[in-house]
């Protein structure tokens, strides 16, 4: 299964688009890209996913690199409500797992 | 309603008692699990219900006893745990069991459990 990597943490103004990394240099052609965030002392919620194009939707942006090496979430006008923990997944297309990367723990300043 | 409803949000337990984690989905989703989380990581699967029927075990101990009762509830039943096992409980349902489609999991707030 392919592994995801993330930075440790990253910060970002309030206001301006918070753009999070992922590297999945080993993803497969049946593997999708999911996000999720976990907001302190909260379940994950869903974000987005994609499988090669690029998508967005109400939450966000994800972006997709040609090769699928690697990708990056958008959130286009960060708030302090999305301080989080930011997990890259990957997941085989019909399979149960979510193979969760460690997590960037993105924190909004004011 | 979009919520995953866990009950109690917090638990403390002996190692000699029997509890059980409960879990409710209005969602009509055919799909349910079971995540154990540690803190500063990422959560990890631990049982998957398919209609009602156990489709994944991801080699829990027998100490952890999972349940299905209907399409709408999901238990976790506990008994001689240890304080390893001290962790975040997280239930979520999605809509697809095979996940062909979307995949996308709807996760509860979880249940803090904490043994003794």
């Amino acid at each position: 299964d392919a592994k995801t990597t993330q930075p440790t943490s990253m910060d970002c103004a309030e206001g301006r688009a918070a753009n999070l990394p992922c590297n999945h240099s080993t993803i497969s052609g049946n593997e999708y890209v999911y996000w999720y965030r976990q907001i302190h002392s909260q379940g994950p919620q869903y974000i987005i996913h994609g499988l090669k194009n690029n998508e967005t939707n109400e939450m966000a942006s994800l972006i997709i690199t040609e090769d699928r090496k690697s990708s990056t979430l958008i959130l286009p006008h960060a708030t302090l409500r999305d301080t989080a923990v930011y997990y890259c997944i990957v997941r085989v297309r019909g399979n149960y797992q979510l193979i969760w990367g460690a997590g960037t723990k993105l924190i909004i300043k004011p | 309603d979009t919520e995953v409803t866990q009950t109690p949000k917090h638990l403390v337990m002996g190692m000699t008692n029997k509890k059980s984690l409960k879990c409710e989905q209005h969602m009509g989703h055919r799909a349910m699990y079971w995540y154990k989380q540690k803190a500063k990581k990422p959560p990890e699967l631990m049982f998957v219900y398919s209609y009602e029927k156990l489709s994944i075990n991801e080699s829990v101990p027998s100490r952890f006893s999972p349940e299905c009762p209907n399409s709408s509830l999901l238990n976790l039943h506990l008994h001689a745990l240890q304080p390893e096992d001290s962790a975040l409980y997280l239930c979520a349902s999605s809509q697809d069991p095979a996940g062909v489609r979307t995949g996308e999991l709807f996760f509860g707030e979880g249940s803090r459990l904490t043994v003794l």
